[in-house]
Parts: structure tokens; sequence; C-alpha cells
């Protein structure tokens, strides 16, 4: 059983609409969860960090965690064609190591 | 400058060169990572270096060889390579423990082709 599980996608959704990106984790100690956002050819960078069961928003983003189903999801209203990216779930049990999913491909048209 | 900073950006290698991939960070962190980035897979830990100590090594082959010299630098000494390691060479730090709020940083990475 992987790790930690995300939908490769892609996942394709029209401009201005809701897009749901899920997560699914195994360990059930992990204490903190991250998303992060790639575009082709480029480094990740944090878009969201979640800790706490329940929701966290920023912007047009939004985290939800659910510790008992194991599960980590971002919204993302109001899509633009700009969030068009890879976007990759990542967990953090303990010590210094994050697992990373292998990132659902978002493709936003307009 | 602030963030991390990698260099090369792109590197190109014969199977017999040596080369060495550069890492740099300004954040006052005191862990930092080495990760491979393959087409269609996902990230893959190299090695973790926290407090400058080697903590982690997931089984990488010995021609990949990492050196931290200070909590702010940290290299991956490349040699005699195989066109299978040409992939996204990602560096990260991070705080020790990590922070529950901002993760990993990483840096823009270095593009490796072996040929």
């Amino acid at each position: 059983q992987k790790e930690v599980e995300q939908n490769s996608g892609p996942l394709s959704v029209p401009e201005g609409a809701i897009a749901s990106l899920n997560c699914t984790y195994s360990d059930r100690v992990s204490q903190s969860f991250f998303w992060y956002r790639q575009y082709s050819g480029k480094s990740p960078e944090l878009i969201m960090s979640i800790y706490s069961n329940g929701d966290k928003e920023d912007g047009r983003f939004t985290a939800q965690l659910n510790k008992a189903s194991q599960y980590v999801s971002l919204l993302i209203r109001d899509s633009q064609p700009s969030d068009s990216a890879t976007y990759l779930c990542a967990v953090h049990s303990s010590g210094d190591k994050l697992i990373f999913g292998t990132g659902t491909r978002l493709q936003v048209f307009p | 400058e602030t963030g991390v900073t990698q260099t090369p950006r792109h590197l190109v290698m014969g199977m017999t060169n040596k080369k060495s991939l550069k890492c740099e960070q300004h954040l006052g962190h005191n862990a930092m990572y080495w990760y491979k980035q393959s087409a269609k897979k996902p990230l893959e830990l190299m090695f973790v270096y926290s407090l400058e100590e080697r903590v982690e090594n997931n089984s990488v082959p010995s021609r990949f060889s990492p050196e931290c010299p200070n909590s702010s630098h940290l290299f991956l000494h490349l040699h005699t390579l195989q066109p299978e390691d040409s992939a996204l060479y990602l560096c990260a730090s991070s705080a020790h423990p990590v922070d529950f709020n901002y993760g990993y940083t990483f840096g823009s990475g270095t593009r490796l082709t072996v040929v």
C-alpha cells in the first residue's frame, strides 16, 4: 500500500469552477499535511498547510483534513488557467521527513 | 539572496564524468534534503541531513555522494552515472523539526541529463 495516494489525473475543470483535489495517507500518526503546486519543469512551491481537523482557508484555496478517515483535500475556487499545474500532497509523520504523493495534474480550460 | 539556490540549473554529463550539484539556503534552516524527480514518478527522497549529520540514505547507489559541510550548504557529488539517472534533482531545506506551517522550501532544481 502506497503511503500517500493521489489520483494522477488529469483533472479538467472549466475556468471559474471549483477544482477538488484529494489525497489519502496510510500512517495514522501523521501530524501535518501540505499541498505543493508544481508547474511543468519547475520546483514545488508550498500553497497550504494544515494540521487540525476541519477546514483552513487562504484566498481561493481551502484545505480540508479528516484524520479519522485519513483524508486531506484541496479546493480551488474560481479556478484560473494559471492554476493548471501538478498538485502534490505531502504528509509529515515524525522526524524531518515528508512523504509525497505522485501528484494530481490539474488542467483549467478557458 | 534569499531562499534556496541550486546550481547549475542544467547539466549534461557523460557517463565517465565527475560533477557536483550545489545547494545553498539562506533561511536559517538546519535540515537539508536531496530529492530525485523522474518523469511520472513521485519525488524520491535520496538523502536527509539534520543538524549537519546524515540521518537518512534511502538505498541510493554509491555513484551519488552527498556532502553537507555546514547547515547552509549541501552538495551532491556525481560520478560514473547511468542514463537512467537523468532526472530533475531537487534540494530542499526546513527547520528541524519540520515546522507544521512551512514544511520544506525547495530550490529551483538541477535538470541532469546523462549521455
